[in-house]
């Protein structure tokens, strides 16, 4: 069966910092993958989208980059992190169907 | 492009009470719908989905809903709540054709009541 990791599970960060958050889904091949980022009290924010290796798709401009060094590898970065960068993220992965299963997520603190 | 609404960001229930959270939303094509739980601190787990069919689906821990398509509404039901069922509920639209991606609603803090 398939699988979803992310880590880390949580990471506190002062502004200014660097950040790498990395999702790896295993069981599957040629996942679509997601970024997702859940802000205090509200809904969840498509950040970017991964149909293959090296394709990375931009829903929001922002501090933040992605990429797919792997076919189940998605790596969210930021080379300076800004107080509005707190939040839940979340990695989710689809294949060849109508849902997305997603990860247990990592809370950023940025202080 | 698609939107969602859930109506309430708040529901306090009686344990073994019933529950409706209501979803709403706007598409000019056709869509899925979708309805995922968040306990704290986890990610999202997928109750239910609506793909084609039977307007009626049921989902896990005794979840349903029930697509409307004239009131464009998706709302979920269960007859009868446990403290467990304490969480967020999430509803999601994703067009039919085209690319994957969810649009979803800012969510409902369901509260169970002992």
């Amino acid at each position: 069966s398939q699988t979803i990791h992310q880590w880390p599970a949580t990471l506190v960060q002062p502004v200014g910092s660097p950040l790498s958050l990395e999702c790896t889904v295993e069981g599957t091949s040629n996942p679509n993958l997601y970024w997702y980022r859940q802000a205090a009290g509200r809904g969840l924010q498509l950040l970017f989208y991964s149909v293959g290796i090296g394709q990375i798709s931009s829903e929001v401009p922002q501090n933040l980059s992605a990429s797919r060094p792997q076919d189940r590898q998605f790596i969210l970065s930021s080379k300076k992190l800004l107080l509005s960068d707190s939040g839940f993220y979340l990695c989710a992965w689809s294949v060849f169907s109508d849902t997305q299963y997603f990860g247990p997520g990592t809370r950023l603190t940025v202080l | 492009a698609q939107s969602v609404t859930q109506l309430d960001s708040q529901v306090p229930v009686f344990e073994e009470a019933p529950v409706e959270l209501r979803c709403n939303y706007s598409s000019s094509v056709s869509v899925y719908l979708f309805w995922y739980v968040q306990y704290p601190n986890q990610g999202l787990q997928l109750l239910l989905k609506y793909l084609s069919g039977s307007t009626l689906v049921k989902g896990i821990n005794g979840f349903e809903a029930e697509f409307n398509k004239s009131q464009t509404s998706f709302h979920l039901r269960k007859p009868s709540v446990h403290i467990s069922d304490t969480a967020e509920y999430f509803c999601a639209v994703r067009t039919i054709f085209g690319n994957e991606k969810l649009t979803f609603g800012t969510g409902t803090r369901l509260t169970i009541i002992p």
